[in-house]
C-alpha cells in the first residue's frame, strides 16, 4: 500500500518568514495530493491540493510543489503570520475509490 | 450545504465498555471514512462505508467495526474498550476526492 512520510514533525518560524513542509509518497499510482490544516482543537480542513497532471499551484501566500519523479511533493507558505500556526497534513491518493494515506503532520508555530 | 456533524462530541467510558459513535454526512456524499486521531500518530485509518457496504479498511482489531444506512449515515462501534482507545475520532464524507471531516468525536478511556 501507499506510504506517506511527513518532514519535519515541527517548525518553528518567525512571522513573516516562509516555511516549507515535505512529502514522500511510495505508490507511483498516486494521483491527488491533498493538503490539510488543523488547527488546535478543530477539524482537518482542506487548503490546497495538486493532481500529478500538475507541477506546480499556488493560492495566495500558499503554494504547493509536486515531483512525480521523485516522488516528493511540498506546501510552501510565505509571510507566515501567527494564524499560520497549526498542524498541517500532506496526503497522497489514487483517487476513484482509494482512500488517501496521510502523513503524520507537522505542527507550525509562527512566533509574533 | 449543511457539514459532516458527529455525535456525540465528548464521551467518558471504562475499560471493557463498549461505545458508538455516529457520523452525518454532507448531503449527496455516499463516502464515509472514520480516523483515530492521536498526539504523534497522525491520522489512521479506519474504515470506508460507501452505499452501505465497507470498501475499505485500515489496520484495526475487529473489536472495531462500523456500518452505514441507506441515508449514508454512519456509526462505528469500539467493543471491549482498552485505555489506548482514547482518541479523538473523526469522520469524513466525500463525493470524489476531497475529504471534509467532521468535528470529532474525543473518547477518553478511564
Amino acid at each position: 500500500g501507499e506510504n506517506v512520510e511527513q518532514h519535519p514533525s515541527t517548525l518553528s518560524v518567525q512571522e513573516g518568514d516562509s516555511a516549507v513542509i515535505k512529502c514522500t509518497y511510495s505508490d507511483s499510482a498516486s494521483n491527488y495530493f491533498p493538503w490539510y490544516k488543523q488547527e488546535l482543537g478543530k477539524r482537518p480542513q482542506l487548503i490546497i491540493d495538486i493532481r500529478s497532471n500538475v507541477g506546480e499551484k499556488k493560492d495566495q501566500r500558499i503554494a504547493v510543489t509536486l515531483n512525480k519523479t521523485a516522488k516528493h511533493f511540498s506546501l510552501h507558505i510565505t509571510e507566515t503570520q501567527p494564524e499560520d500556526s497549526a498542524v498541517y497534513f500532506c496526503a497522497a491518493s489514487r483517487g476513484g475509490s482509494y482512500i488517501p494515506t496521510f502523513g503524520r503532520g507537522t505542527s507550525l508555530i509562527v512566533h509574533p | 450545504k449543511a457539514g459532516v456533524t458527529q455525535t456525540p462530541r465528548y464521551l467518558i467510558k471504562t475499560r471493557g465498555q463498549q461505545v458508538t459513535l455516529s457520523c452525518s454526512p454532507i448531503s449527496g456524499h455516499r463516502s464515509v471514512s472514520w480516523y483515530q486521531q492521536t498526539p504523534g500518530q497522525g491520522l489512521q485509518f479506519l474504515f470506508e462505508y460507501f452505499s452501505e457496504t465497507q470498501r475499505n479498511k485500515g489496520n484495526f482489531p475487529g473489536r472495531f467495526s462500523g456500518r452505514q444506512f441507506s441515508n449514508s449515515r454512519s456509526e462505528m462501534n469500539v467493543s471491549t474498550l482498552e485505555l489506548g482507545d482514547s482518541a479523538l475520532y473523526l469522520c469524513a464524507s466525500s463525493f470524489s476526492n476531497e475529504q471534509f471531516f467532521g468535528p470529532g468525536t474525543r473518547l477518553t478511556v478511564l
